[in-house]
């Protein structure tokens, strides 16, 4: 069945790029019209939704930090990616990916998530 | 942003006795197309949450029958007909009627007297 992971580094300094990578494994980033999504968790806190994209690049992202992020695709890799620029301790968090049929109304399956610490 | 409330915070159940969650809204959560995008997940502990129920009453597949979600506009409800051990953990209320962003509720903890 289809599985997500997510990679990158644990620990970013302030100031710097987190950046991101989700690969799908058991099925096609191309199939079945999916948003491919991130979400977060600060610490012992709720949840957080950064943003979406599909396929072919369209994004949704939340106006909150919209200014800092940027979502891709690469299809060829079957991964989806983010980057989150000029990092604060506040981006200190668990990341998630995730599946979502569509503008966050079914968001079927996730990752186990990645701690990103932001640290110097 | 749509802010959703949920109560209580924590809820300390005896297993097999039922357990309820209160979602509140904000604004309606009904969408121009007729639907109600309010969505229920559980997050066990060291976990990644995982959807329980969609559009405020769809189980999703291989949630267990004692797991109901109930509510309409602005007042929702998730219940636990007979707490089980390993239904410890946290429950979140998410709306995606009012999309960008999707919002979350604050969680309540489910855990055993």
């Amino acid at each position: 069945q289809v599985q997500l992971q997510e990679s990158g580094p644990g620990l970013v300094k302030p100031s710097q790029t987190l950046s991101l990578i989700c690969t799908v494994s058991g099925g096609s980033i191309t199939s079945g019209g999916y948003y491919w999504t991130w979400i977060r968790q600060h610490p012992g806190k709720g949840l957080e939704w950064i943003g979406n994209i599909n396929y072919s690049g369209s994004t949704n992202s939340n106006p909150s930090l919209k200014s800092r992020l940027t979502m891709s695709v690469d299809t060829s890799q079957n991964q989806f990616s983010v980057n989150l620029t000029s990092v604060t301790a506040a981006d200190t968090a668990i990341y998630y990916c995730a599946r979502d049929y569509g503008r966050g109304r079914l968001i079927d399956l996730w990752g186990q998530g990645t701690l990103v610490t932001v640290s110097s | 942003d749509i802010v959703l409330t949920q109560t209580p915070l924590s809820s300390p159940v005896t297993l097999g006795q039922p357990a309820s969650i209160s979602c509140r809204s904000s604004q309606s959560l009904v969408h121009s197309d007729g639907n109600t995008y309010l969505t229920w997940l559980q997050q066990r502990p060291g976990q990644p949450p995982r959807i329980l129920i969609y559009k405020v009453s769809h189980r999703f597949s291989g949630v267990p029958d004692r797991f109901s979600g109930s509510g309409a506009g602005t007042d929702f409800t998730l219940k636990i007909s007979r707490v089980e051990a390993e239904d410890v953990g946290i429950y979140y209320c998410m709306q995606a009627t009012q999309f960008p962003p999707l919002t979350f509720g604050g969680g309540t903890k489910v855990e055993i007297k």
